[in-house]
């Protein structure tokens, strides 16, 4: 099982630029989430996927937007980067939507916006 | 709303000596709990959760944790830091019933030879 992949590991934009960030799990898992990793301020969450065909708004969801393409498939979408998105993201599932089961997370992506 | 405060940004300690990672969270209704690792350039990794029951609970690589209702705490600890100890840890709490994990700002240990 390779758990939780995330594609492409570095990516450095243009202010105005778009992209997508994907990610894909193995573990059969109905949840999926994504967060930005910024120094001294922890994880955020971006948006979260409870099941397949349902997406619903984190902490920080302005300037971003994500598509559960299927049960495996989970995309971040940055229609318009600024500097302000330069993070590490990172891509998470877990077995069931409920914060009793553990998280499982992808290596990350290491975004700058210049 | 829930929130989590961990103590300390960054902790020294030498190679043998005990390492106490603190964490405290606000909610008036015992939460679940977990501690998080991660090493350089990966993703988090669980290192031990609290759901219910047993309220020290033992991770892996030799960390475990107390839940502590009356100090609404869930500190870490490992008695003897070995060098590949050094990562950041991070501690996250989830209200029962909600879907989300809420994380602290980290714990970045650094252990000397």
């Amino acid at each position: 099982n390779a758990g939780v992949t995330q594609t492409p590991k570095f990516q450095v934009l243009k202010t105005g630029q778009s992209m997508t960030l994907q990610c894909a799990q193995d573990m059969n898992h109905n949840s999926m989430y994504w967060y930005r990793q910024d120094p001294g301020m922890g994880l955020r969450l971006i948006y979260y996927s409870a099941s397949e065909g349902t997406t619903d708004k984190g902490e920080v969801p302005n300037g971003y937007n994500v598509s559960r393409l299927n049960k495996r498939e989970f995309s971040l979408r940055l229609e318009s980067a600024a500097p302000s998105q330069t993070s590490v993201y990172f891509c998470a599932s877990s077995e069931q939507p409920s914060g009793y089961y553990e998280q499982y997370f992808g290596p990350g992506t290491r975004l700058t916006v210049t | 709303a829930q929130s989590v405060t961990q103590l300390g940004s960054h902790v020294s300690v030498s190679e043998g000596a005990l390492v106490l990672l603190r964490c405290n969270y606000s909610s008036s209704v015992p939460p679940y709990l977990f501690w998080y690792v991660q090493y350089p350039n990966q993703g988090l990794q669980l290192l031990l959760k609290y759901t219910t029951g047993a309220t020290l609970v033992k991770g892996i690589n030799g960390f475990e944790a107390e839940f502590k209702k009356s100090e609404t705490s869930f500190h870490l600890t490992k008695p003897s830091a070995h060098m590949s100890d050094a990562a950041e840890y991070f501690c996250a709490v989830s209200d029962q019933g909600t879907d989300k994990l809420i994380f602290g700002t980290g714990t970045r240990l650094q252990v000397f030879p």
